[in-house]
């Protein structure tokens, strides 16, 4: 079955940097875009950045842009987030997703990991 | 970008009531719009994809319509199961972007 599980959270100083890793299973990475989506406690979902199935292609949200860089390793089904020049507003949960056929929604969600930024 | 608002935020219903969710976007997008369910220390749940495609699993009890810029989901007959925070979210056109969620509390 399709699984997405994230690794690399936890409390980091603000100006500090913090790598997202996310390990797929159960289907063929290599095919498929790939998102990260965020969710700071108590609040709605935030898109964070995608990135094509070769990782020729990728978008970031403003808030991120020039900060994050999503990367992927297709040889070991996994997904990256490096987080760099930390904020207390980049606290939230981090989720990474499946895009659909790139399509644009996602069909397959990881369990998500917590970053929280704090001195 | 393409801003996202949903109404109601907050909704109370009984089991077995009809509720519809709206969800109306800032310009066009087409048909190009997703909903989610989410339930609290969860992932999001994807319920309908291009307004109104049920994705696989997802009960018949819930529906989705709309296109251009209003759009709406609608549950028949709510369930214990369907009280949750439900989004919609655009795929038109990057920065993707969410509403703010409608949460469905019981009555």
């Amino acid at each position: 079955q399709v699984q997405l599980v994230e690794s690399g959270g936890g409390v980091v100083q603000p100006g500090r940097s913090l790598r997202l890793s996310c390990t797929v299973s159960g289907f063929i990475f290599n095919t498929y875009a790939m998102h990260w989506v965020r969710q700071a406690p108590g609040k709605g979902l935030e898109w964070v950045a995608v990135i094509s199935y070769d990782g020729t292609s990728k978008y970031y949200a403003d808030s991120v842009k020039g900060r994050f860089t999503i990367s992927r390793d297709n040889s070991k089904n996994t997904l990256f987030l490096q987080m760099n020049s930390l904020r207390a507003e980049d606290t939230a949960v981090y989720y990474c997703a499946r895009d659909q056929l790139t399509a644009g929604y996602f069909d397959y969600w990881g369990q998500g990991t917590l970053v929280t930024v704090s001195s | 970008d393409i801003q996202m608002t949903q109404s109601p935020s907050t909704l109370s219903a009984s089991v077995g009531d009809r509720v519809t969710i709206t969800c109306r976007a800032s310009q066009s997008i087409s048909r190009w719009l997703a909903w989610y369910q989410q339930k609290p220390g969860k992932a999001p749940k994807l319920l309908m994809y291009e307004a109104s495609n049920l994705e696989g699993g997802v009960p018949s009890r819930f529906s989705g319509s709309g296109s251009g810029t209003e759009f709406s989901l609608t549950i028949s007959s709510l369930q214990p199961d369907d009280f949750a925070t439900y989004y919609c979210q655009q795929y038109r056109t990057y920065p993707y972007t969410f509403g703010q969620g409608a949460k469905l509390e019981i009555k």
